[in-house]
């Protein structure tokens, strides 16, 4: 069975850093790509950062030069260090791992339970 | 960056009742890359369909998707008290970036 548990959410003051671990068991991790995604609270889903098989790396322009993905597949872990925090990115925080439709598409098939980040002074 | 539009926006519909959400996209969406989720309260996204209508494992057939080009649609055939749920669009290709909808809330009647 596919499990994603995210860690290392919490309060942290507007200019602070964080740093988010996502913990995979069940599946291949070296063999899927891993995406980040956030929930601002009430709102909807923002997609925020992926990593592929190859290692290539992705953000969205809302935190490009803020945020940096990582892995380690020894460890099937995958990682979100986010500094210059900001209010705005005040959510919970999901990693999902990645699957491939039969025209190459990447799709977010599995997730795990997210992280709350508060950004706040 | 490809822009999708959910409607309606709330959705009151009845256990049995057949509920149809619609995503429309700003622009062409390439060889149907379009997924849906459902998300219920405090609880993970749950993937419903990808590649516009191609179900995932072990959701149930009263769910299916539609649509191509830049119109899709999820339809719940007859909807059960469990399906009752935010529901979300998502375009994706090869590469990000990935966009969502704002969301369908469904709710009961």
């Amino acid at each position: 069975e596919v499990q994603l548990v995210e860690s290392g959410g919490g309060l942290v003051q507007p200019g602070g850093s964080l740093r988010l671990s996502c913990a995979a068991s069940g599946f291949t991790f070296g063999s899927y790509g891993m995406n980040w995604v956030r929930q601002a609270p009430g709102k909807g889903l923002d997609w925020v950062s992926y990593i592929s098989t190859s290692g290539t790396i992705y953000y969205a322009d809302s935190v490009k030069g803020r945020f940096t993905i990582s892995r380690d597949i020894a460890q099937s872990s995958l990682y979100l260090q986010m500094n210059s925090l900001r209010d705005e990115d005040t959510a919970v925080y999901f990693c999902a791992r990645a699957r491939t439709d039969p025209d190459g598409g990447v799709y977010l098939h599995s997730w795990g339970q997210g992280t709350l980040v508060t950004v706040s002074s | 960056e490809i822009v999708l539009t959910q409607s309606p926006g709330t959705l009151s519909l009845s256990p049995g009742e057949r509920a149809t959400l619609s995503c429309r996209a700003s622009q062409r969406i390439s060889n149907s890359h379009l997924a849906w989720y459902q998300q219920k309260p405090g609880q993970a996204p749950r993937l419903l369909i990808y590649y516009a209508s191609s179900r995932a494992t072990g959701i149930p057939d009263r769910f299916s998707g539609s649509g191509s080009g830049t119109d899709f649609t999820l339809t719940i055939s007859r909807l059960d008290p469990e399906d009752f749920a935010v529901y979300y669009c998502q375009q994706y290709g090869s590469s990000p970036p990935y966009t969502f909808g704002q969301g369908t809330k469904l709710e009961i009647k």
